[in-house]
This record gives C-alpha cells, sequence and structure tokens, in this order.
C-alpha cells in the first residue's frame, strides 16, 4: 500500500530556506513511471501545486515559484525533496507530497510556519 | 497556463442532489483529464473522481463527473447528499506546457 510521508521542520525564519522531503513506502520512485509533487495549502486557503518530479528526475516547476524552488530524488532512500529559498509569511502553509500522473494520491502534509 | 473557476461554495439538503462546476479558462476541458478530490477539515485531499468521470475505488456511486465542451467546464454531481459528504471538493487538470493545475476549491455545505 503506498504511503508517503513529510518530515517536519515546523518553524523557518523568514529568508531561509525551507526543506522538506518526503518518504515513500510502498512504491519505487525510480521504476514506477509516476510523478512525485509538493502542493501546499496556506491556512484556511485552496490547494497551489508547487512543481513536480519525473521519475527519470525531469523538473516541473509553478512559474511562480520557479525562481525560489528546487525538486529532487534520493534513489537510494527512496524520497525526494523540496528546498524553497527566501521564505516569507506568505509561504506559511500546509505542505503535501504526492504520487501523481494526473490523478494525485496524497500524503498527510506538515505545518510550516514561517516566523521569527 | 489555464485556470480553472469554482463557486466559492454551494449548500443543499440531505437526499438532494448537487453540482459543482469547474470553468477552464483558456484551452479545451476536453485536451486533458479532470479529476475532483475531497478534503475534509484537518484531512489530506482525497479522489473521487478522476479521468473526467472514473470513480476510484470506495467512492460510492452517488459521486460521478463530466466534462461540457460547450461551456468549457467539468462538473461534479452528488446525489443523495448526506451529511458526511460535506467538505471542501478541488477540481484539477493538466497543461501540456507540464503544469498542474488546481481550482480555488468549493466548500459544500449539507443542511
Amino acid at each position: 500500500q503506498l504511503q508517503l510521508r513529510e518530515s517536519s521542520p515546523g518553524l523557518v525564519k523568514p529568508s531561509e530556506t525551507l526543506s522538506l522531503t518526503c518518504t515513500v513506502s510502498g512504491d519505487s520512485i525510480s521504476s514506477s513511471g509516476f510523478y512525485w509533487g509538493w502542493i501546499r495549502q496556506p491556512p484556511g486557503k485552496g490547494l497551489e501545486w508547487i512543481g513536480s518530479i519525473s521519475y527519470s528526475g525531469t523538473t516541473y516547476y509553478n512559474p511562480s515559484l520557479k525562481s525560489r524552488v528546487t525538486i529532487s530524488v534520493d534513489t537510494s532512500k527512496n524520497d525526494f525533496s523540496l528546498k524553497l529559498r527566501s521564505v516569507t509569511a506568505a509561504d506559511t502553509a500546509v505542505y503535501y507530497c504526492a504520487r501523481h500522473y494526473d490523478n494525485f494520491h496524497w500524503g498527510q502534509g506538515t505545518l510550516v510556519s514561517v516566523s521569527s | 497556463n489555464f485556470m480553472l473557476t469554482q463557486p466559492h461554495s454551494v449548500s443543499e439538503s440531505p437526499g438532494k442532489t448537487v453540482t459543482i462546476s469547474c470553468t477552464r479558462s483558456s484551452g479545451s476541458i476536453a485536451s486533458n483529464y479532470v479529476q475532483w478530490y475531497q478534503q475534509r477539515p484537518g484531512s489530506s485531499p482525497t479522489s473521487v473522481i478522476y479521468e473526467d468521470n472514473q470513480r476510484p475505488s470506495g467512492v460510492p456511486d452517488r459521486f460521478s463527473g463530466s466534462i461540457d465542451s460547450s461551456s468549457n467546464s467539468a462538473s461534479l454531481t452528488i446525489s443523495g447528499l448526506k451529511t458526511e459528504d460535506e467538505a471542501d471538493y478541488y477540481c484539477q487538470s493538466y497543461d501540456n506546457s507540464n503544469l498542474w493545475v488546481f481550482g480555488g476549491g468549493t466548500k459544500l455545505t449539507v443542511l
């Protein structure tokens, strides 16, 4: 059974880099043919796709965040990571990782707050 | 890239039928599959419709999806409403520029 679990930095200071890792069990990132993505949801607001990485390592980013985002994969650990640079309070959100092609299968999500 | 526009909220009584729309701003709604997700408070989204009109295993047949090229929109219809259907619903599709897009979400109230 597929499970995705986000790491939890909890609190990040303004201007610093938010780093999250999604650990995957029940599937192999390198061989399944799916995309592995990050989505966020600010408190009380809707879902925003941040970016995704293919099984071959090709990355795709939301144009509105592209200049600050890097997504990478570690096939030896069967996990993938998100780095969001120069964060502000507007980046406070629940961050979800997901496996997807057209349809998304979601992790449980983790709340990241940006505050000094 | 395009936007997906949903009504902010809808409400209906138990036992009735409700339809939530999702309008694509540019490009054909039929050119890429539409998915629908249900999100209850404090929980992750879960899929209720994928590939326009397919139901994942375990989703009751009270949930159905469709697309309408004339209005360039997709719809999620829930019949026989139950109080447990009260949640936020999001549509989602794909742009051929390798972008995945979510609608703004619709709050369904069953009262």
